[in-house]
């Protein structure tokens, strides 16, 4: 199953709204997953199952989608949030990534 | 609390070999499926393998079939990813995932959860 991402890339102010979408090649219902990535440091999980907020994520962060489409959402962008996202597939055993959003100073 | 510390990388030959080794702390190592994903320099992403508990069940990425293997010490709270001949293109930093599942509306996904801070390989002649 392919992933593919978008923007590539995109530029924000904080407290602006931002919002990352996530395609896949083929139905994979809800096994969707978000990552959040820093420069020198291991991925973050954010959302699981499409819409799961993980326990100590900050409620800015939403997910929603089912199918083939998904979108992460970023209510107001903080500081902290400057990163690069992924998203990731888990509905086939050979389990694929996004190749990512990053996130930056507009 | 949940830690994994990959060691075992370094700089290596192409066809060279080498073989990562995950330790894990903070839970029950045997009861949960563990993974490798790697990410080469400025790069995404990349799934690598997944083993299961009791390490029944094992899958790999196309790019790496036939030249990596997955194995895990659950007396040791070890995960371990044997590699041989080695390419450039599997240069890159090489994580450990722990794997964990929740029902959700009647589904039951998987997730890593957690993920060690990565060993370094380097395939360089």
């Amino acid at each position: 199953i392919q992933m593919t991402q978008s923007p590539s890339s995109l530029s924000a102010s904080v407290g602006d709204r931002v919002i990352i979408t996530c395609r896949a090649s083929q139905s994979i219902s809800n096994y969707l997953n978000w990552y959040q990535q820093k420069p020198g440091k291991a991925p973050k999980l954010l959302i699981y199952a499409a819409s799961s907020l993980q326990s100590g994520v900050p409620s800015r962060f939403s997910g929603s989608g089912s199918g083939t489409d998904f979108t992460l959402t970023i209510s107001s962008l903080q500081p902290d949030d400057y990163a690069t996202y992924y998203c990731h597939q888990s509905y086939t055993t050979l389990f694929t990534f996004g190749p990512g959003t990053t996130v930056d100073v507009k | 609390e949940v830690q994994l510390v990959e060691s075992g990388g370094g700089l290596v030959k192409p066809g060279g070999s080498l073989r990562l080794s995950c330790a894990a702390s903070g839970f029950t190592f045997a009861s949960y499926d563990m993974n490798w994903v790697r990410q080469a320099p400025g790069k995404g992403l990349e799934w690598v393998s997944s083993i299961s508990s009791r390490g029944s069940h094992i899958f790999y990425a196309d790019s790496v079939e036939g030249r990596f293997t997955i194995s895990r010490d659950d007396a040791k709270n070890s995960l371990f990813l044997q590699i041989i001949g080695l390419r450039t293109e599997d240069t890159g930093l090489y994580y450990c995932a722990r794997m964990s599942s929740r029902s959700v509306g009647g589904t039951y996904p998987y997730f890593f959860d957690f993920w060690g801070q990565g060993t370094l390989v380097t395939v360089s002649s």
